[in-house]
C-alpha cells in the first residue's frame, strides 16, 4: 500500500508555544489531505481537510486560528497547533487518499503524532 | 449525513477460533465501506473496502467482511483469529459522490486469547 508519513511522532512543549506537524505522502501526490485527533481509546474526530492550492475547509468548532493548516505541495501539508495549551495534547494523525475511483479512493494513514503540552 | 456503529467496545475471543467484528452504517444513497485496524500509539492501518461488486470482500491478513444491503452491514470476520489479531479495528463509510470525507465508527476493541 501508500506510505504516508508523520514528523515528528512524538512532541513535548510549554504552554504558550507553536508546533508544527508535518505530513508527507511519500510515494504518490495528493491534492487532498486530512487532519484527524484522537483521545485515548476513542474514535477518529475530523479536524479539517487540507486542499493543496487552496485554503482548508475546518469541521465545525475546530478553530482555524489556532489549527493552522497549509498544503505547500501535492506531498505536503503541515498542521501548526498555535499557542498550544494542554487541553490540545492528543494524538494527531493524517490521512491521504490515493487512487482514481473518486469516492472510493483508499485513505492512508500516517503513524500519528503524539502531542503533549506541558 | 452519514454514520456508522459500532455496537461492541470490546470483543474478546480465544486463538483458533473464528472472529467478528459489527459495523452498521446510514448514509444516503450507496455507501462506500471501509475497515481499518490500529495497534496501539500508531496510525491506523487499511484491511479492506467494499465499493461495488460482490458482497463479500478479502482483505489483508486473512480478514473478509461481508456487505449487506438489506441490513445496512459490514461485519467484519476472520476464520481464525491470531493473538497478533489484538488490535482497534475502525469501520468507515464514505457515501458514492460524498468526496473523499470518511466517517468512523467508535471503534471496537479486539483482544485474542491464547
Amino acid at each position: 500500500g501508500a506510505v504516508v508519513s508523520q514528523h515528528p511522532s512524538r512532541v513535548i512543549c510549554k504552554s504558550g508555544t507553536s508546533v508544527k506537524i508535518e505530513c508527507r505522502s511519500l510515494d504518490f501526490q495528493a491534492t487532498t489531505m486530512f487532519w484527524y485527533r484522537q483521545f485515548p481509546k476513542k474514535s477518529l474526530m475530523l479536524m479539517a481537510t487540507s486542499n493543496e492550492g487552496s485554503k482548508a475547509t475546518y469541521e465545525q468548532g475546530v478553530e482555524k486560528d489556532k489549527f493552522l493548516i497549509n498544503h505547500a505541495s501535492l506531498t505536503l501539508s503541515t498542521l501548526t497547533v498555535t499557542s498550544a495549551h494542554p487541553e490540545d495534547s492528543s494524538f494527531y494523525i493524517c490521512s491521504a487518499p490515493m487512487g482514481s475511483s473518486g469516492g472510493g479512493d483508499t485513505q492512508y494513514f500516517g503513524p500519528g503524532t503524539r502531542l503533549t503540552v506541558l | 449525513a452519514q454514520s456508522v456503529a459500532q455496537p461492541e467496545d470490546q470483543v474478546n475471543v480465544a486463538e483458533g477460533n473464528p472472529l467478528t467484528v459489527k459495523c452498521t452504517y446510514s448514509v444516503s444513497g450507496n455507501p462506500y465501506l471501509f475497515w481499518y485496524v490500529q495497534y496501539p500509539n500508531r496510525g491506523l492501518q487499511f484491511l479492506l473496502k467494499y465499493i461495488t461488486g460482490d458482497n463479500l470482500v478479502k482483505g489483508s491478513y486473512g480478514f473478509e467482511a461481508e456487505f449487506n444491503k438489506s441490513q445496512t452491514s459490514f461485519h467484519l470476520k476472520k476464520p481464525s483469529a491470531l493473538v497478533s489479531d489484538s488490535a482497534l479495528y475502525f469501520c468507515a463509510v464514505r457515501p458514492t459522490g460524498g468526496g473523499n470525507k470518511l466517517t468512523f465508527g467508535t471503534g471496537t476493541q479486539l483482544k485474542v486469547e491464547l
